[in-house]
């Protein structure tokens, strides 16, 4: 199994209030991604980043901002939660997207009330 | 833009029924690569297999094949004898580059005893 560590695993939080999860891997791979997963819409790209401070937004940014200032760590910030920010949200980590497998971490469950 | 169908959104059947999930792609590139991922109820995503365009030999793996076909830009997941232990939600997904992967909605798969 790939190693990557989400933290928290399981959050319920207030609207209003900032969150920041976070996304440890230990394959020293360059890509880092975080998806988020919603009942009828499958898994959908937040942001993603393809090197330590070298970040870009997804298909579902808005509200949401990251940071990498290292290699095995990716977070990802909410700065006022919403409730339609309730969600599981998936790390995901790659070698080189071009050829490699995407593995992913285990998710972090988000309420937001 | 990519896009990925997964047509059906729930199947189910009879444990040891062969069933076949579909998938169908959108792309403009030449290059790229497509993905099946497992998710049972305990909700992490497991990798199942990666294909890269210029390989269009379908591939057995167990009671698992894949049938990639660019012609109708499809690549179809089947299980053989079908088991309890197979019921799972299954993502179909494309890559393209940096940016990760374009996930379909699902298939939720249900296998009865």
């Amino acid at each position: 199994d790939a190693g990557i560590t989400q933290s928290p695993r399981h959050k319920v939080t207030e609207t209003g209030t900032p969150v920041t999860l976070r996304c440890h891997q230990t394959e020293n791979h360059r890509y880092m991604y975080w998806y988020r997963q919603d009942p009828g819409h499958g898994l959908r790209l937040i942001h993603y980043s393809y090197g330590v401070k070298d970040t870009d937004k997804g298909e579902v940014s808005d509200g949401y901002s990251v940071s990498r200032s290292k290699t095995e760590d990716f977070l990802l910030t909410l700065e006022s939660a919403t409730s339609s920010q309730t969600s599981v949200y998936f790390c995901a980590i790659s070698q080189d997207p071009s050829g490699n497998t995407i593995y992913f971490g285990e998710g972090s469950w988000l309420t937001v009330v | 833009a990519q896009k990925v169908t997964q047509a059906q959104t729930e199947i189910s059947v009879v444990e040891k029924e062969d069933v076949t999930l579909d998938c169908v792609y959108e792309t403009r590139d030449t290059t790229y690569y497509l993905f099946w991922y497992k998710q049972p109820p305990s909700g992490e995503l497991v990798f199942l297999i990666r294909r890269n365009s210029f390989d269009e030999q379908n591939e057995i793996s167990g009671r698992y094949s894949w049938n990639f076909q660019k012609s109708t830009s499809s690549f179809n997941f089947t299980i053989t004898a079908s088991q309890v232990v197979d019921s799972a939600v299954y993502f179909c997904a494309l890559s393209g580059g940096a940016d990760g992967l374009t996930f379909g909605k699902g298939t939720h798969l249900i296998i009865q005893p």
